[in-house]
């Protein structure tokens, strides 16, 4: 079958880093998408990695390991408008997009 | 700009009855998705679209019928509603490419009573 497991929840600090992990194991691999969901709220596009690597945007990075089955996002600076689920989403061989149920980020001052 | 709309946002229903939730987007996109998000559970996949006229089942499509009668309209019917319905709905649009973005809708919460 196919899986995307992230942590259910976690706790970061005003100002500091936070690294939310992602691995997954699926039928196939067309890239991988990290999308930011505010409660009550429908999720917005963060990133998407396709290539191993790095790729940064502000604040935000997101990293993908093909080989490991593997991608985090990592915050910057955190805010307390970053409090919110961040869900992962690989699209598999067919194309469709698999989530994981979200990691739910509480930010504290 | 619109974006992606859902009507309605709220509903309540009895078991029993029936009911159609609207999505309308002004991209131009070719695919749209329906999908449910339960507490602890990922986003999943009701049905879906790849074009006018045509439609999919994804992973949980029992209970739900879809149509594409329109490029920019994709409607959700419940035939015979049922409290295991009771969820918040999400409808989403994207272009054809492989890395093409989902842009959602903001949502419709319906509880099944």
């Amino acid at each position: 079958g196919q899986n995307i497991d992230q942590p259910t929840e976690m706790t970061a600090t005003e100002g500091a880093i936070v690294q939310i992990n992602c691995t997954y194991q699926t039928s196939g691999f067309n890239g991988l998408f990290w999308y930011q969901q505010h409660a009550g709220e429908a999720p917005t596009f963060l990133s998407y990695n396709v290539l191993d690597g790095l790729e940064e945007k502000g604040r935000f990075s997101s990293f993908l390991s093909r080989s490991k089955g593997y991608s985090y996002l990592l915050l910057k600076e955190l805010q307390m408008k970053d409090s919110a689920s961040y869900l992962c989403a690989v699209v598999d061989s067919n194309y469709q997009l698999i989530w994981g149920a979200g990691t739910k980020l509480i930010i504290k001052p | 700009n619109a974006g992606v709309t859902q009507t309605p946002k709220f509903r309540v229903l009895k078991t029993g009855q029936s009911m159609t939730l609207l999505c309308a987007q002004d991209m131009n996109h070719e695919y749209m998705y329906w999908y449910r998000q339960d507490p602890g559970m990922g986003l999943r996949l009701i049905h879906y679209s790849v074009g006018e006229g045509t439609t999919a089942k994804g992973e949980v499509p029992d209970g739900y019928n879809v149509s594409r009668l329109k490029k920019q309209n994709f409607l959700l019917g419940l035939e015979s509603a049922a409290p295991s319905q009771t969820s918040v709905y999400f409808c989403a649009s994207r272009t054809s490419g492989d890395s093409g973005e989902l842009f959602f809708g903001e949502g419709s919460r319906l509880t099944v009573l």
